[in-house]
């Protein structure tokens, strides 16, 4: 059964600090990785997706890297910002045909100005 | 419109009530997933509908969860008999029909169940 575990559950730094969030999984044939934020009382934001075949994907100060092999993923944040503190979610896609998320429990990240 | 929305973003429920979410996804989108998110927790899948078809409900926790999408595109999420246990947020997701199927999601009903 894939689980999903995310290191820290959360993170306290100051404003411009460079971060990394840690996602792993324990099985290795994933379709696809995606990282979501969520900021309180609100639904979930796509921030990057990675497909199997790739090995990271860059948006802005925000660049996420997937190891298929050794099931793991990191979500690195540039130059952090109070605007990006929130929740980061990392789901794995466990099927072809793309069907249900599996999600780990979240990094709750705060950024203090 | 432009994303998922869903309705109502609030509801309680006094226990025994039964519920009912919306859910519109993106339109176009042939897939379309129910998640349900406990406080502090990641979602965890409840059912997965591709178009009208329900292919997958083996997340639904009891026979008191019902789900529909009968014309493929608007979906409803029922819940009968509601217990506090099914105090959570609700999350809708829908997904196009080809590429990478990136799934995007609604802003979720968040259910108090007293």
């Amino acid at each position: 059964k894939q689980e999903v575990t995310q290191i820290p559950a959360a993170l306290s730094v100051p404003e411009g600090e460079n971060l990394v969030l840690n996602c792993s999984f324990t099985d290795s044939a994933i379709y696809n990785l995606q990282w979501f934020r969520q900021d309180p009382g609100k639904g979930l934001t796509s921030l990057l997706l990675i497909q199997s075949s790739q090995r990271e994907q860059t948006s802005g100060r925000l660049n996420a890297s997937l190891d298929k092999s050794s099931g793991r993923s990191t979500l690195y944040i540039a130059a952090s910002q109070p605007g990006d503190s929130a929740t980061y979610l990392c789901a794995v896609d466990p099927h072809q045909a793309g069907t249900a998320l599996i999600f780990g429990k979240g990094t709750t990240l705060s950024v203090s100005s | 419109g432009a994303g998922v929305s869903q309705s109502p973003r609030y509801k309680v429920a006094k226990r025994g009530q039964d519920v009912a979410l919306r859910c519109d996804p993106i339109s176009g989108h042939v897939s379309l997933f129910w998640y349900q998110q406990a406080l502090g927790q990641g979602p965890e899948f409840l059912t997965y509908f591709q178009n009208e078809a329900q292919l997958d409900k083996s997340g639904l926790p009891s026979d008191r969860f019902f789900a529909e999408r009968p014309e493929g595109s608007v979906s409803t999420l029922k819940i009968q008999r509601t217990q506090q246990e099914d105090s959570a947020v609700y999350l809708c997701a829908s997904s196009g029909a080809g590429g990478p199927k990136e799934q995007y999601f609604g802003p979720g009903t968040r259910l108090t169940v007293t």
